[in-house]
């Protein structure tokens, strides 16, 4: 099947500091990309839709400048999460679709701000 | 708007017992419905999915769903559970590019 790469998997970053996660559809165009927050023995919190070419939809009460993605191409979406805080702790998960198909997930990552 | 319901949170079975987790959803359009599991420390995997046709429908791992238009559900069963089926299941719906998540369901089965 479809293979969405999420890297990094792993990252800790200082109080502060801004930390950048990519999003790749290795081999499809996804015309649509999700991002997505699990806390701790929680659902998934949709954070933000992003289409191709287009600015993302935030879901309410996400922080759209705290938040920043970008979808530049059909293979790449980046999320960066500016001046990181210690609350900003979560694992982020990326998913990616076409028109009508099922969605693909990338593996997480765990984000540790210290 | 789309809205998907999953009203099992927590469901502990033994191994071999049959297993069926509810899901109802809400959306008048085109109605695509998945489901998808997380097992411990990976990441969410399609079990099956319903687009059209066949009702009733086959994934992976011994699990099927049946999509009932007139309940708006879309129920995931397996006949007989094993210890590997402890996981988190997630019903999604999804029509052109959105995707709605359940809440999730956390199955633990235990020996």
């Amino acid at each position: 099947g479809a293979v969405v790469s999420q890297h990094p998997s792993r990252v800790i970053c200082k109080s502060g500091t801004s930390v950048k996660i990519e999003c790749r559809s290795l081999d499809f165009q996804a015309t649509t990309m999700f991002w997505y927050r699990q806390f701790p023995k929680q659902s998934l919190m949709l954070m933000a839709t992003s289409n191709e070419g287009s600015k993302a939809t935030y879901e309410q009460g996400v922080e759209k400048d705290k938040f920043l993605i970008n979808h530049a191409s059909l293979t790449l979406s980046t999320l960066t999460v500016t001046s990181a805080h210690p609350e900003d702790s979560s694992f982020y998960i990326c998913s990616a679709k076409q028109m009508n198909t099922e969605a693909f997930f990338g593996q997480g990552t765990r984000l540790t701000v210290v | 708007a789309q809205s998907v319901s999953q009203h099992n949170h927590h469901v502990i079975l033994s191994e071999a017992a049959s297993l069926e987790l509810g899901c109802n959803y809400s959306y008048g359009g085109t109605v695509n419905l998945f489901w998808y599991v997380q097992y411990p420390g990976q990441h969410l995997q399609l079990l099956l999915k319903y687009f059209s046709g066949d009702p009733l429908v086959k994934g992976i791992k011994g699990f099927e769903a049946e999509f009932i238009k007139s309940k708006f559900s879309f129920n995931l069963r397996k006949p007989s559970v094993q210890w590997s089926d402890t996981a988190e299941y997630f019903c999604l719906t999804g029509g052109g590019n959105k995707l709605t998540f359940g809440t999730g369901t956390q199955l633990k089965v235990e020996l």
